[in-house]
Formats: structure tokens, C-alpha cells, sequence
């Protein structure tokens, strides 16, 4: 495996289903992201993670709940979500440093809630 | 006002057009500008990547980046028909975490 990869490409699930999207970066970045992207919208920074700990929340509903055990891995965990909450999910990483911070995508998570 | 301003589109041209894709933006404090592209269903990819003002080329693209004005540019050289896709721009500040994005642009490239 080679980037970012994310696991499922679609998931459908009603309002009262509990899910969890994963994500797996193979690219030794310490810095890792989730983005919600929406038509007709810009991308929507949800959660960030540097050196596996949280250093930013966009006031993002606590029916979303992020986890990044190590390095290499995050996951979103969902519960109880709205129709609303359909979207693009997609992760993200970088290597943060002292300049720009380049992010490569994974091919994202097609959520549909019924 | 926000941080980013990008037109949506749609954009149609005929294939092997000069392409113009622009976004202007708020923040002076930005210096790291990027164009990703996004085709139907997939992650953004990134496509160029350039610091304060100039111009950048790889191979059909060039960026550029007028920080005076602040307005950075992407042009697409010879279009086909796979440059079809949404082209989104970002940027960010010296040592900062968070990528601003713009709406995104969709272009279509007409055989």
C-alpha cells in the first residue's frame, strides 16, 4: 500500500447505527487530518492530529469522534448521525515542519445516512 | 468575507484551450499556495505546490502566484480531455497547520 488509504469507499448506515471509517498513512508523517466535504462547499477541516495528539476540533458535533492510536492511523467513529451528515469524508496527512504543510488525500469514504 | 474566493464554475472549453483558473484571497499572511485535483469520487491529488510570489511550471501547468494583489492562478497548457476534473486551491501560513480552501472549480475539457 502506498499514500493514503481509507477503508470503506462507501458506507451506508441509518441514524441509529454506530460506524467507525479508518484511515492508514503510509507516507511517515506525523500529522494527520479528517476533512467532510460537501457539494457545493469547500472543504470542511473536522479534526487534527500532530504526533497523535489533538490539537484542533472544529466544534464538530460529538456524534463524530476521532481516534489516532499511532502515527499511521486515524479513525473517525460515528454515532447517531443526521441525513445532514451525508458527505465526502476524507482523511489527510502531512509532515509538519517549519514551512508550507503539503497534504496528500486518501480517496475518501462515501457516507450516506438514511 | 471569506478567507478564499474561488468561482465554482462550471467551466467548458474545447479541448486543447488555454485554461485559466484563479483564486483571490484575504489573508496576507498566507505563503504557501497549492493547487489539488479532484476528479469525480476521489480524493483531492495534489497538482503544484509554490511559495510567496512567482511562477512554477510542470509540464502543461504553471502557477502563479501574485502575492501584491493576492490572486494566484493556474493555467493549463494544451487541455485534454482528462484534465476534466475540480480544481481546488488552498494555502496556508509560514509553519501553520490549517489549509484554507477555496470552493473548487469544475472543469470540463470538450473532445
Amino acid at each position: 500500500e502506498t499514500g493514503v488509504t481509507q477503508t470503506p469507499r462507501h458506507l451506508v448506515m441509518g441514524m441509529t447505527n454506530k460506524k467507525s471509517l479508518k484511515c492508514e498513512q503510509h507516507l511517515g508523517h506525523n500529522a494527520m487530518y479528517w476533512y467532510k466535504q460537501s457539494a457545493k462547499k469547500p472543504l470542511e477541516l473536522m479534526f487534527v492530529y500532530s504526533l497523535e495528539e489533538r490539537v484542533e476540533n472544529n466544534s464538530v458535533p460529538s456524534r463524530f469522534s476521532p481516534e489516532c492510536p499511532n502515527s499511521s492511523h486515524l479513525f473517525l467513529h460515528l454515532h447517531t448521525l443526521q441525513p445532514e451528515d451525508s458527505a465526502l469524508y476524507l482523511c489527510a496527512s502531512s509532515q509538519l515542519t517549519s514551512g508550507g504543510n503539503e497534504q496528500f488525500f486518501g480517496p475518501g469514504t462515501r457516507l450516506t445516512v438514511l | 468575507q471569506k478567507e478564499v474566493e474561488q468561482d465554482p464554475g462550471p467551466l467548458s472549453v474545447p479541448e486543447g484551450a488555454i485554461v485559466s483558473l484563479n483564486c483571490t484571497y484575504s489573508n496576507s499572511a498566507f505563503q504557501y499556495f497549492m493547487w489539488y485535483r479532484q476528479y469525480s469520487r476521489k480524493g483531492p491529488e495534489l497538482l503544484m505546490y509554490t511559495y510567496s510570489s512567482g511562477n512554477k511550471e510542470d509540464g502543461r501547468f504553471t502557477a502563479q502566484v501574485d502575492k501584491s494583489s493576492k490572486y494566484i492562478s493556474l493555467f493549463i497548457r494544451d487541455s485534454q480531455p482528462s484534465d476534466s476534473a475540480t480544481y481546488l486551491c488552498a494555502m496556508i501560513g509560514q509553519g501553520a497547520q490549517k489549509l484554507v480552501f477555496g470552493q473548487g472549480t469544475r472543469l470540463t475539457i470538450n473532445p
